[in-house]
């Protein structure tokens, strides 16, 4: 098993532009979550998926879009991309809900916008 | 405002020594607290996971005490190795939200 994988690794990307963070689990996992990490501070959860279909806001959504068509594959779109949006993203995921179940991160796509 | 404080907010010890990391918490209602490891450049690994009746909780050379009465938890790591050389996060589950830690850096000296 793969795990969770995410690409790309590094992007560097001008204010305005627009791009998709991929993220793909091969863990027959329901939850999938999108958090972004900024220096000296916690993970922040962007969105969450509870399976294939729903999609749900977490604690800092603005400026980011998701989508789950199928069960494996959790893609995070930046539109209009902004330097505070510089950060590094990490996609998990978890069997059962996160506040029960352990969660399983990628290896993290660090973005920088300028 | 719900939040968890680790400290301190980096270490640096010599191989072979043993150290201890330090969380406090305010969550509540709490559900269960973890420790996570983190690699520079990588995602957070899972190291224990403890609910609020496990008092601690062991994982090779890491051993997790939680106080739930005073809200504090701690992360033991005996025998360093290089290899423990990382950023240690700890996360409170409330109910179905995780509240994170800005963590601990650790670098283990030869």
């Amino acid at each position: 098993n793969a795990g969770v994988t995410q690409t790309p690794k590094f992007r560097i990307l001008k204010i305005g532009q627009s791009m998709t963070l991929q993220c793909t689990q091969d863990m027959n996992h329901n939850y999938m979550y999108w958090y972004r990490q900024d220096p000296g501070m916690g993970l922040k959860l962007i969105y969450y998926s509870v399976g294939a279909g729903i999609t749900d806001k977490g604690e800092v959504p603005n400026g980011y879009n998701v989508s789950r068509s199928t069960t494996e594959d959790f893609p995070l779109r930046l539109e209009l991309a902004a330097p505070s949006q510089t950060s590094v993203y990490f996609c998990a995921s978890s069997y059962g809900d996160r506040g029960l179940d352990e969660q399983f991160f990628g290896p993290g796509t660090r973005l920088t916008v300028l | 405002k719900n939040q968890v404080e680790q400290s301190p907010q980096s270490l640096i010890i010599l191989e072979g020594k043993n150290c201890t990391l330090q969380c406090n918490y305010t969550v509540s209602p709490f559900s269960n607290l973890r420790w996570y490891k983190q690699d520079t450049g990588r995602g957070p690994v899972s190291l224990t996971i403890m609910t609020f009746s496990e008092n601690t909780k062991s994982n090779g050379r890491y051993t997790a005490t939680l106080d739930a009465d005073t809200k504090q938890s701690s992360l033991h790591i005996t025998a360093s190795q290089l290899s423990d050389s990382a950023s240690y996060i700890c996360v409170v589950s409330e109910g179905n939200k995780l509240v994170f830690g800005a963590g601990t850096i650790l670098r283990v000296k030869s």
